[in-house]
């Protein structure tokens, strides 16, 4: 398996304009979560979801957040309108279980937002 | 949510000597994890210890556990330059991750 996919890796956009950050996960993992990585604030889980279905977005920032899991391999992750608060590394990553029998995470490489 | 914060924030060795790290969390687990982040990567897991373990091993990777405590250790024996990344603990089934302890190995 290629591991957790993520695109673009590099993003590079102005203030105001719409960022949309694309996951694939690991084939058969049931659990996606969505990170976001600064050096003030550490990593910060964002949202996951379990069987495509969101179950915990209590991180999401704002309203300019959103994310989306049309299907078990691809997930997305939008802000509109992008400020440049909202640079930061963001990543992906899925499991196969949660909750009581945890399992490991695995580590999509990240995509790394600069808004100006 | 149960986070897991590491400390110390930074640990600076030599090649060869042992580094230790301490991850502190807040409420009951049913297990533990560790994982390491070099540089402009993502995390990669290392190593999981369940709540009615004392201690596990891995390579050289020693990992304990105190739950009347409420917390973990990370031991790695014999530093490698090639260690030199950050270490996160994580707990609990959403696993959200504390600030890192950054570790840097000299040759």
């Amino acid at each position: 398996d290629a591991g957790v996919i993520q695109s673009p890796r590099h993003e590079v956009t102005e203030m105001g304009q719409e960022v949309t950050l694309r996951c694939k996960p690991i084939s058969g993992h049931d659990y996606l979560f969505w990170y976001r990585q600064t050096m003030m604030r550490g990593l910060e889980l964002l949202i996951y979801f379990n069987n495509n279905v969101p179950i915990d977005d209590s991180g999401m920032p704002e309203d300019r957040f959103s994310a989306k899991m049309p299907n078990a391999s691809f997930s997305t992750l939008k802000i509109q309108p992008s400020e440049p608060r909202d640079s930061a590394v963001y990543f992906c990553a899925s499991s196969l279980g949660a909750g009581k029998s945890t399992d490991t995470q695995y580590f999509g490489p990240g995509t790394r937002l600069t808004v100006l | 949510s149960q986070q897991g914060e590491e400390d110390p924030q930074a640990l600076s060795i030599q090649e060869g000597e042992n580094a230790t790290m301490n991850c502190s969390y807040k409420t009951s687990i049913n297990n533990l994890q560790w994982y390491r982040q070099n540089s402009g990567r993502g995390l990669v897991h290392l190593i999981l210890i369940r709540s009615n373990e004392r201690e596990k091993h891995s390579g050289r990777l020693r990992v304990t556990l105190d739950t009347s405590k409420k917390s973990s250790s990370l031991l790695i024996t014999a530093s490698r330059a090639a260690d030199t990344a950050s270490y996160f603990c994580a707990t609990d089934s959403t696993l959200t991750f504390g600030k890192g302890t950054m570790l840097l190995v000299s040759p």
